[in-house]
């Protein structure tokens, strides 16, 4: 199956700081996925990014499929950022199953 | 929005009891997931069910069962708790149009004493 896989898998920013985190993936995808766990365990939808770039406040998100990664972008971090992000992508052959990376851990100190 | 709640946040259930755990979704969604979590370990999808009625094995099925009777609503069963199978538990819905973009419950927390 496709392998997915994100770095760093700990990353320590002060309030205010700008970050980038990186998924890779095994296989070519037509979807990918950016969630955020809250500290309370829930996922939370990030970005849909099958290819291109979106923006949502100061969040951003480019996925280049061709070359098989991801980033997203976190500017201007706020202490309820922390959390960990998580990246998938569909397992093209299982149906609408996906496949996620093992996630970044971010702790944002104000 | 998509809402998807889960009938519990927190749930301590001794060992060899039956759990249910709910999982509702309000938007008409075909597909609908239970996974767990644990440390280390990552997301495991434990079922999934493609529509009222269906439903396919995951990664680890032991020890768990299924139910979809209606669209909006499905349920992990947990035949006999064990300590193992303590953990978080989320559950999470998608389209069947946009089948790779799944929403996620608060998830469940589980505890097997």
């Amino acid at each position: 199956g496709i392998q997915v896989e994100q770095s760093p898998p700990d990353l320590i920013l002060q309030e205010g700081a700008n970050s980038t985190l990186r998924c890779n993936f095994s296989d070519s995808v037509n979807n990918l996925q950016w969630f955020h766990q809250n500290p309370w365990g829930q996922l939370i939808n990030l970005f849909y990014i099958p290819s291109g770039t979106k923006q949502n406040g100061r969040l951003s998100a480019t996925t280049v499929a061709t070359e098989r990664y991801s980033l997203l972008y976190i500017s201007s971090s706020q202490t309820t950022d922390s959390g960990v992000y998580f990246c998938a992508v569909p397992e093209e052959t299982s149906g609408s199953r996906l496949t996620f990376g093992e996630g970044t851990q971010l702790t944002v100190n104000p | 929005d998509v809402k998807v709640t889960q009938s519990s946040r927190y749930l301590v259930k001794r060992t060899g009891e039956k759990v249910f755990l709910e999982c509702v979704q309000d938007m008409d969604h075909e597909n609908m997931f239970w996974y767990r979590q644990d440390p280390g370990l990552g997301l495991r999808l434990i079922y999934f069910s493609y529509d009222v009625k269906m439903k396919e094995k995951g990664d680890i099925p032991e020890g768990y069962s299924v139910s979809r009777e209606k669209k909006e609503r499905f349920s992990l069963i947990l035949e006999s708790a064990s300590t193992n199978q303590t953990s978080m538990y989320l559950c999470a819905s998608s389209l069947q149009a946009r089948r790779y973009e799944q929403y996620f419950g608060p998830g469940t927390r589980l505890t097997v004493t």
